[in-house]
């Protein structure tokens, strides 16, 4: 069965540095998200895209993150100047219908920002 | 915050028994969602049920949705130690675009 893989699975970072967090969505969808579940913490939406835009982004997604779909496959998270806060695990999902059917989670990134 | 917490936060069952846990919410939504969360991995989808739809089963897993209440349940029947996990509710809320909201989650311990 397809699925979402993400990269890499435990990311250590110094405060301060930038953090480029790596996922391949499934093939044929066409919905793509970013969550993020600090430790013992509900799963928090960060970021939606679709259509090569983003169509909605949470207030925990300021200025330091942003989103891109390089190369029609990869979907990345890239995180610029990283803050203690930051730590968490980052999950990417994928869906071929939005918010109106299943969305496909990866395994998740685990940040650790030291 | 729109959506409600789940309960119980903690459940342990002997296996073979049912384990049942129940999430509310606050507005209106389009569908709801169960996920399992094994420890240290992704989270998977279980089941969907749109807002028309009042109960759905999958194998084991049974699934009621009260929007006069604004509640939903998960059954799981017949426990198996695998079945040992968080399981989530998620809402697609009608005014939030097509992001899911999730609950605190209940962690489920099945004893074998």
């Amino acid at each position: 069965e397809p699925e979402v893989t993400q990269t890499p699975s435990h990311q250590v970072t110094q405060m301060g540095q930038e953090v480029i967090l790596r996922c391949v969505p499934i093939s044929n969808h066409l919905y793509f998200y970013w969550y993020r579940q600090i430790l013992g913490q509900k799963v928090e939406f960060l970021v939606s895209f679709y259509n090569n835009e983003i169509s909605e982004k949470s207030e925990i997604f300021d200025d330091q993150f942003s989103v891109e779909r390089p190369d029609g496959s990869n979907f990345t998270l890239k995180i610029r100047s990283t803050k203690l806060e930051d730590s968490a695990m980052y999950f990417c999902a994928s869906s071929e219908e939005g918010g109106r059917g299943p969305q496909h989670f990866g395994d998740g990134t685990r940040l650790s920002i030291l | 915050s729109q959506q409600g917490e789940e309960d119980p936060q903690a459940l342990s069952i002997q296996e073979g028994e049912n384990a049942t846990m129940n999430c509310s919410y606050k507005t209106s939504i389009n569908n709801l969602q169960w996920y399992r969360q094994n420890s240290g991995r992704g989270l998977v989808h279980l089941i969907l049920i749109r807002s028309n739809e009042r109960e759905k089963h999958s194998g084991r897993l049974r699934v009621t949705l009260d929007t006069s209440k604004k509640s939903s349940s998960l059954l799981i029947t017949a426990s198996r130690a695998a079945d040992t996990a968080s399981y989530f509710c998620a809402t697609d809320f009608k005014a939030a675009g097509n992001k899911l909201t999730f609950g605190g989650g209940t962690r489920v311990l099945v004893k074998p």
